[in-house]
């Protein structure tokens, strides 16, 4: 049981480029989300899904897009990275049952955008 | 907007003292409240949540105090140990509707040996 698993961990981008995280969970859970974490800032949402082709904007939501085509995936997308786009980039998943809201976490993408 | 305002941003206590660390809160749609503990280069991972229905939860050295009428909240942690010393994040979430959890902007603990 791997859990919540984000590819890649670690990546370096330059200003323009695009680029594709993924999040793959196994715990068959409805909800999806993606967050942010920069030093002093916590974490901050950047998009959520409620189930398997839904999408919704959270806090910081400019300049990411994300897909949740499939209910164990959800990808967010860089159409044209921006050195303020650096960041340590989780996903979690949650059941979404209102008895079980415990999200769980991957291990975090480190992007870096030169 | 920063709905849940979280202090302090770090604490470094003495092997064997009580960490305190301290959330408020705005939105009073509010009914899930957890603390999720995160170890260097991983992930965040849920450590205690208490709901609004009672004033305390502990769980082993972890104890969280809940005010509804303050809307603030806190995590206490007893005998602290080196082990403890990590990143501390408060959170809140509506059981209703979305399950968007707002979280604070973590508190450093460090555990001096």
């Amino acid at each position: 049981n791997a859990g919540v698993t984000q590819t890649p961990k670690f990546r370096v981008l330059k200003t323009g480029q695009s680029m594709t995280l993924l999040c793959a969970q196994d715990m068959n859970h409805e909800y999806m989300y993606w967050y942010r974490q920069d030093p002093g800032m916590g974490l901050r949402l950047i998009h959520y899904s409620v189930g398997e082709g839904t999408t919704a904007k959270g806090e910081v939501p400019d300049g990411y897009n994300v897909s949740r085509l499939k209910k164990q995936n959800f990808l967010l997308g860089l159409e044209s990275a921006a050195p303020s786009q650096t960041s340590v980039y989780f996903c979690a998943s949650s059941r979404g049952h209102s008895m079980n809201t415990e999200a769980f976490f991957g291990q975090g993408t480190r992007l870096t955008v030169v | 907007q920063q709905q849940v305002k979280q202090s302090p941003q770090s604490l470094i206590v003495q092997k064997g003292g009580i960490s305190i660390i301290n959330c408020a809160y705005e939105n009073t749609a509010f009914d899930y409240f957890p603390w999720y503990q995160q170890f260097p280069g991983k992930g965040p991972a849920l450590l205690i949540a208490i709901r609004p229905d009672v004033s305390e939860k502990k769980e082993g050295r972890f104890t969280i105090s809940f005010n509804k009428s303050a809307k603030q909240f806190s995590l206490h942690i007893m005998d602290s140990q080196p082990g403890d010393s990590a990143t501390y994040f408060c959170a809140a979430s509506k059981a209703s509707g979305t399950y968007k959890y707002i979280f604070g902007t973590g508190t450093r603990l460090k555990v001096l040996a």
